[in-house]
C-alpha cells in the first residue's frame, strides 16, 4: 500500500538559511501529495499540494515538486524566518476513500 | 479559524471513564475524519465518515466508536479509558474524499487520562 517516509528532525536553522525537508513515498499510481504545517498549540494546516507528476506546489515561500522518477516531494524554502518554526508533515492518500497518511513530522526551529 | 470546530479543547478524566469528543465540519464538507496524535505514534488515522456513513477504518480500538449525525457533525466516543489514550485528537473535514483536496483540520482536543 501507499506509504510515506519523512526525514526525522529536529532541524535547527538560523534566520534566512535555506531549508530542505526530505519526503519520499511509495504509491500505486500517481496520487496527490501534500505538505501540512502544525504551529505550536494548533491543528494542522495545508501548506501546499501537487496533484500530478512534475507539478510544483507553492505557498508562503515554500515549494515542493512532485518527482515520480525519485518518488520524492521534498519541501524547500530559500530563506526561513523565525515565524516558520513549526512541525511539517508530508502526506498522501491511501485506499479508495482517500484518507491521508502522514509522515512522522519534522520539527523546524529557526533562531534569530 | 479553519471552519472545523472541535469541543472541548481540553479534557482531563480518570482511567476507566468514558468521554465524547465533538466535531463540526467546515460548511459544505461531507467527509469527517478522526486522527489521534501522540508523541510516540505520530498521527494515526482512526475513522472516516461520509454523509453519515462509515467509509474507512484505521487503527481504531474497539473501546472507541464514532458516528456522524444528519447535520454532519461527528462525535468520537472513547470508553474504558487508559493512561495510554492520552493524546491530541483531531477532526478534519473535506468536500468528499481527501485524495485531491486534502483536509481542513480542527484545532484538536487534548485528552489527559489520569
Amino acid at each position: 500500500g501507499n506509504s510515506v517516509t519523512q526525514m526525522e528532525g529536529p532541524v535547527t536553522l538560523s534566520e534566512e538559511a535555506f531549508l530542505t525537508i526530505n519526503c519520499t513515498y511509495t504509491a500505486t499510481g500517481y496520487p496527490s501529495l501534500f505538505w501540512y504545517v502544525q504551529y505550536p498549540g494548533e491543528g494542522l494546516q495545508l501548506l501546499l499540494k501537487a496533484t500530478k507528476a512534475d507539478d510544483k506546489g507553492s505557498n508562503k515561500g515554500f515549494e515542493a515538486t512532485y518527482r515520480k522518477e525519485t518518488t520524492s516531494f521534498h519541501l524547500e524554502k530559500g530563506s526561513v524566518q523565525v515565524s516558520d518554526s513549526a512541525v511539517y508533515f508530508c502526506a498522501l492518500p491511501v485506499g479508495s476513500q482517500g484518507n491521508l497518511i502522514f509522515g512522522k513530522g519534522t520539527k523546524l526551529s529557526v533562531k534569530p | 479559524d479553519s471552519g472545523v470546530t472541535q469541543t472541548p479543547k481540553h479534557l482531563i478524566t480518570a482511567t476507566g471513564q468514558r468521554v465524547t469528543l465533538r466535531c463540526s465540519p467546515r460548511s459544505g464538507d461531507l467527509s469527517v475524519y478522526w486522527y489521534q496524535q501522540s508523541l510516540d505514534q505520530g498521527l494515526q488515522f482512526l475513522i472516516q465518515y461520509y454523509n453519515g456513513e462509515e467509509r474507512a477504518k484505521g487503527n481504531i480500538l474497539e473501546r472507541f466508536s464514532a458516528q456522524q449525525f444528519p447535520d454532519l457533525h461527528s462525535e468520537l466516543n472513547l470508553s474504558s479509558l487508559e493512561l495510554g489514550d492520552s493524546a491530541l485528537y483531531f477532526c478534519a473535514s473535506s468536500p468528499r474524499g481527501a485524495g485531491d483536496y486534502g483536509y481542513t483540520f480542527g484545532s484538536g482536543t487534548r485528552l489527559t487520562v489520569v
